[in-house]
């Protein structure tokens, strides 16, 4: 296993438009987060997912965004009407609840730029 | 509520060590880490500390937390070119999910 791996990288895409990214979390990790992060800003929580279950969203998560993870594995981020201030980097991690340490590694994001 | 803060902006000469410093508002916060961040990509973990430990090297590297304090920061011994980059610290938030709460990172530049 190489680690998390986020698709696209890249996304530039304009107003109004609909855009999907995706994220595979190492094999067996049983959490996986989202957070978003602008420039010069460290990341924010979005949501995370524990096995198949989404159980926590942040009040930053609009009702424009949805997140899936249909067989606790991959998960799909999705952002509705793309608005410029949505232009961000999204980070993906994982990580096993069971570890002392609950470490979250993170995949290489996906940055997207709304035009 | 849950806040993380760090400095900005540290430069260091080659072979220096560096020290980044970080206060963090969550007294119950269970872990707190490291990250840095290189120019275009994600995260990479770097150490972590439990909240009941004072002190935790590894190779290079040296955290130390005040808890009475809320004061966390990271010692980079012999710093490298190579160490240049964006440094996190994080705390995990309320709650058992697990979700990270970050500062706005230190720039480490450190010149040859």
């Amino acid at each position: 296993d190489t680690g998390v791996s986020q698709d696209p990288r890249h996304k530039i895409t304009k107003r109004g438009q609909n855009v999907t990214f995706r994220c595979d979390p190492i094999s067996e990790h049983n959490r996986l987060y989202w957070y978003r992060q602008t420039l010069g800003q460290g990341p924010e929580f979005l949501t995370y997912f524990q096995n198949e279950a989404q159980l926590e969203k942040s009040r930053l998560l609009s009702d424009r965004f949805s997140a899936e993870r249909p067989k606790g594995s991959f998960s799909t981020l999705e952002i509705q009407r793309t608005e410029q201030g949505d232009s961000a980097m999204y980070l993906c991690a994982s990580s096993l609840i069971e570890t002392s340490g609950h470490e979250q590694f993170f995949g290489p994001g996906t940055r997207l730029t709304v035009l | 509520g849950e806040d993380v803060e760090q400095s900005l902006f540290l430069s260091v000469r080659e072979g220096d060590s560096s020290v980044i410093n970080c206060t963090y508002t969550d007294s119950s916060s269970t872990y707190l880490y490291w990250y840095k961040q290189e120019p275009g990509a994600g995260l990479q973990l770097l150490t972590y500390i439990f909240s009941n430990m004072d002190m935790k090297q590894d190779q290079r590297l040296t955290v130390l937390l005040n808890k009475k304090d809320k004061h966390l920061s990271l010692r980079i011994a012999d710093t490298q070119t190579g160490d240049s980059a964006i440094y996190f610290c994080a705390e995990v938030g309320s709650g058992n999910t697990g979700k990270l709460i970050f500062g706005q990172g230190t720039t480490l530049q450190v010149k040859p």
